[in-house]
């Protein structure tokens, strides 16, 4: 079983549609990240959380709506998205934020490809 | 100035070739220096850190220049297995973040 896995793995919605992305972490973190990966662009970072509250917003578009229920579980709920936000969706999982930036030990899930019509 | 910043290639090399990677940072306040690689249609994965002193694990060596701010990633020997996208990954010094590079992409032929 992979350490953090993510569902769905490919989703296609309209502009009007309102839909969500699902993130667990099997390893016991205690913070979870959302980045977002276009082509011939490095990854960005959206969202933070350790210990289930959002240390991190990364100046995102409110129809970007995060939520994190638990230390385990991430999710990102997207409404009137645009084409431009049709990318890869890759979550993450570290022991701890702070703990991350020195180790530099980010664990990835495998990502949710998003296209937006 | 981009804050980590790689040349995309691709890289094409035939098998057993050594090749080396380069990534510039811009924050000179940077203290931690990592490289990932991102299999096609996988999600990117730890390589390995970058200490000052360098490292090496196997077939990769990793160097850190902080007067030029720049780390390189050296591949010896190359595999056809080690065809993927490495990505270079600065701690920015000021925020504690991860910051992304692009990408090298390497392309191992037989």
């Amino acid at each position: 079983e992979t350490g953090v896995t993510q569902t769905p793995r490919h989703l296609v919605m309209g502009m009007t549609n309102k839909k969500s992305l699902k993130c667990e972490q099997h390893l016991g973190h205690n913070a979870m990240y959302w980045y977002k990966q276009s082509a011939k662009k490095p990854l960005e970072l959206m969202f933070v959380y350790s210990l289930e509250e959002r240390v991190e917003n990364n100046s995102v578009p409110s129809r970007f709506s995060p939520e994190c229920p638990n230390s385990s579980h991430l999710f990102l709920h997207l409404h009137t998205l645009q084409p431009e936000d049709s990318a890869l969706y890759l979550c993450a999982s570290s022991q701890d934020a702070q703990g991350s930036a020195n180790t530099g030990e980010l664990f990835f899930g495998e990502g949710s490809r998003l296209t937006v019509l | 100035r981009k804050e980590v910043e790689q040349d995309p290639g691709p890289f094409n090399v035939p098998e057993g070739a050594t090749v080396a990677f380069n990534c510039t940072y811009s924050n000179s306040a940077s203290q931690s220096f990592f490289w990932y690689r991102q299999d096609c249609r996988k999600e990117p994965k730890l390589l390995m850190s970058v200490y000052s002193s360098g490292n090496e694990d196997g077939r990769f060596t990793a160097q850190l220049n902080r007067a030029s701010q720049y780390i390189s990633l050296l591949i010896r020997d190359s595999k056809l297995s080690d065809s993927a996208t490495y990505l270079c990954v600065v701690n920015d010094g000021n925020t504690g973040k991860l910051i992304f590079g692009q990408g090298t992409t390497l392309q191992v032929k037989p």
